[in-house]
């Protein structure tokens, strides 16, 4: 599975809309793009994934570059229970074969009242 | 209900003990796997069974077995603990990747003294 690049950390407003960027310039053609988050003393929760176009759901939007090197997951408006550590992962599809989720470091978002 | 459940939330033991951790999942998933967060919160695959067997095994001391009964349960049996061993251990599920989403349990903190 190819690596992703994100930044440490980040610090949002409450009921402000927060952008997690995600590098990931190796990907190959059949890569999904896909976002997890971590939230303080609990197991990690799936937000949303995508492979070429953006996606939408009742928890973030998912805005892929054309070129698909990047991608950045959008909290439309932050919460405190936002806060927690996101991860942009890459899975391939391998035909049938189950791939697994590398975990990266992600990023820390952290949401002032 | 809980989608993917495990037992025991805590466990605290000695060195050169033997202890287990249950998971059960009632997604009807076919896929299950076991990843291990270390001190430093990096979270790392250890197993991934399909439909009771084995896919997946990375890089782990064969101290570490898992056992899959039936499709819905995947158990943990850790031999001859190690103070290296002291992690969380957090259980997931699948009904296929990449297009579908991992399901994860609220983890299991096991402490080695």
């Amino acid at each position: 599975d190819a690596k992703t690049t994100q930044p440490n950390s980040m610090e949002s407003n409450e009921e402000e809309p927060v952008h997690l960027p995600c590098n990931h310039s190796t990907i190959s053609g059949t890569d999904y793009i896909h976002w997890y988050r971590q939230l303080p003393s609990q197991g990690p929760e799936y937000v949303i994934h995508g492979l070429t176009s953006n996606v939408n759901n009742r928890m973030a939007s998912l805005a892929i570059a054309e070129d698909r090197k990047s991608s950045t997951l959008i909290l439309h408006r932050a919460t405190l229970r936002d806060a927690a550590v996101y991860y942009c992962i890459l899975l391939g599809n391998y035909g049938g074969s189950q791939g697994n989720l590398i975990f990266g470091k992600g990023t820390k978002l952290s949401v002032k009242p | 209900d809980t989608a993917v459940s495990q037992t025991p939330k805590y466990l605290v033991t000695q060195m050169g003990n033997d202890k287990s951790i249950k998971c059960e999942q009632n997604l009807g998933h076919d896929t299950m796997y076991w990843y291990k967060q270390d001190s430093k919160k990096f979270l790392k695959i250890m197993f991934s069974y399909n439909n009771k067997e084995l896919i997946i095994n990375e890089t782990v001391p064969n101290r570490f077995s898992p056992k899959s009964p039936d499709k819905a349960h995947l158990n943990l049996h850790i031999n001859s603990l190690e103070l290296g061993d002291s992690a969380v251990y957090f259980c997931a599920s699948t009904g296929g990747v990449p297009t579908g989403e991992l399901f994860f349990g609220e983890g299991s903190r096991l402490t080695v003294l």
